[in-house]
């Protein structure tokens, strides 16, 4: 059973430009959380998803950050015009359906380092 | 709102000394679990262990132990005998109640020196 899947591992961004990242999460997931690892941080929780739905958005920026978890295929966190700032570690986790959740457990990928340049 | 406080943000060892990783937090939960992460060098998350709030007794794995403090709210991590392959940064995390939002803690970077 392959675990949580992220695509790219590394990507260069310049400035102005877009960065999608990509994560399939394991074989009968349906939760999907995203979070946020600045340079010498915490993890940082950014949104949960379920198929096509966004759960809870209380991490996300208000400007540039979108994501989305569509019917078919992967969750896509999508950033705008990419700033400096935006140099972190993203990291993608699934779970379980609640009901077959065990103990608040989540998966994590082994997230996809974006550059600003 | 849950925290997380990890007051160590860096130890250095010599091989084969024990270490002990301090994590205290807050929540108005009454059920909970805590979680420990070891993020090595390669930048992935490692999961180590996951404890209810039910059970207090220690835990030992191998050259790890944990000891839960329900009163203290604390939940601190021994390596004994550390070894080089021990260094990484080691996260303390707590989900909220519905589980959908793991809070971390903002982590504790172990060197342990030949």
């Amino acid at each position: 059973n392959a675990g949580v899947m992220q695509n790219p591992r590394h990507l260069v961004r310049r400035r102005g430009q877009e960065a999608r990242l990509r994560c399939s999460p394991m074989k009968g997931h349906s939760h999907v959380y995203w979070y946020r690892q600045l340079p010498e941080e915490g993890l940082k929780f950014m949104v949960y998803l379920q198929k096509e739905n966004i759960i809870d958005e209380s991490g996300m920026p208000k400007e540039r950050f979108s994501a989305e978890f569509p019917k078919e295929g992967p969750s896509i966190l999508r950033i705008q015009q990419v700033v400096r700032g935006d140099s972190a570690a993203y990291f993608c986790a699934s779970s379980p359906p609640m009901w077959a959740a065990q103990e608040n457990e989540q998966f994590f990928g082994p997230g996809t380092r974006l550059t600003v340049l | 709102a849950q925290k997380v406080t990890q007051a160590q943000t860096e130890i250095s060892v010599v091989e084969k000394e024990d270490v002990t990783l301090d994590c205290v937090y807050e929540t108005r939960d009454t059920t909970y679990y805590l979680f420990w992460y070891k993020q090595p060098p390669s930048g992935e998350l490692v999961f180590l262990i996951r404890r209810n709030s039910f059970d207090e007794q220690n835990e030992i794995s191998g050259r790890y132990s944990w000891n839960f403090q329900k009163s203290t709210s604390s939940f601190n991590f021994t390596i004994t005998a550390s070894q080089v392959v021990d260094s990484a940064v080691y996260f303390c995390a707590l989900p909220n109640n519905a589980g959908n939002m793991l809070t971390f803690g903002g982590g504790t970077r172990l060197m342990v020196k030949p």
